[in-house]
């Protein structure tokens, strides 16, 4: 089945700084790379996802570029604030039933 | 508001004490999953459901069950909690339409605390 590995497990920024979180996937199938931020005490919270088809997306501060061929693809995110302080969640899937999460990365934006 | 509800929040049980996670979406969405999230494992699926009478396990199924007798609800029942169940748990909804992806809307999660 699919892996998903993501680094780094922690960042630490400052504020006005680039952020960056890589995550590699193991299926080539995979199609679907959404990627969620959890905020303390809530749930994940999608703010961006990426189709197999396009190869960068951009909202706003933040983007995610895919690369098929070498199966990673990266959030940026950019002028980071302290509410983007976060822990970060990438995932891949094939079709909704088989999504699956990398471990997380604990993002802190000192002021 | 479009939302996933989960009850309760928290929740402390001793051993073997059934106890019920009820989960309920206003989305309409076909698609509801249980993850249970532990620190430095990320979220891992217990069950998922992708329509209503249609429930299939995940990666940790065991010691779970689930439900889906109506689209908006899929509760998640522990018949015989131990410790090792100790987590937080998140519900989460979707669209599904066969192949394609969509995103999750996850609920708030329940921490929940075996002793």
């Amino acid at each position: 089945g699919e892996n998903v590995e993501q680094h780094p497990s922690t960042l630490s920024v400052q504020e006005g700084d680039s952020a960056v979180i890589k995550c590699t996937y193991s299926d080539s199938a995979s199609n679907y790379f959404p990627w969620y931020k959890q905020e303390l005490g809530k749930g994940p919270q999608l703010i961006i996802d990426i189709r197999s088809n396009v190869g960068e997306k951009k909202d706003q501060r933040i983007a995610v570029t895919l690369n098929k061929t070498a199966k990673h693809f990266s959030l940026h995110i950019t002028e980071t604030q302290p509410e983007d302080s976060a822990v970060y969640f990438c995932a891949a899937s094939i079709s909704n039933n088989d999504m699956r999460f990398g471990a997380g990365t604990r993002l802190t934006v000192k002021p | 508001e479009a939302q996933v509800t989960q009850n309760p929040r928290y929740l402390i049980t001793v051993t073997g004490k059934k106890l019920t996670v009820t989960c309920s979406q206003n989305m309409n969405h076909e698609y509801m999953s249980w993850y249970r999230q532990d620190p430095g494992l990320g979220l891992r699926q217990i069950y998922y459901s992708m329509n209503v009478e249609v429930t299939d396990k995940g990666d940790v199924p065991e010691g779970y069950k689930v439900s889906r007798k109506e689209k908006r609800n899929f509760p998640l029942i522990l018949e015989s909690p131990s410790p090792n169940q100790t987590s937080l748990y998140f519900c989460a909804s979707s669209l599904y339409r066969g192949s394609a992806n969509y995103g999750y809307t996850f609920g708030s999660g329940t921490r929940l605390t075996v002793v």
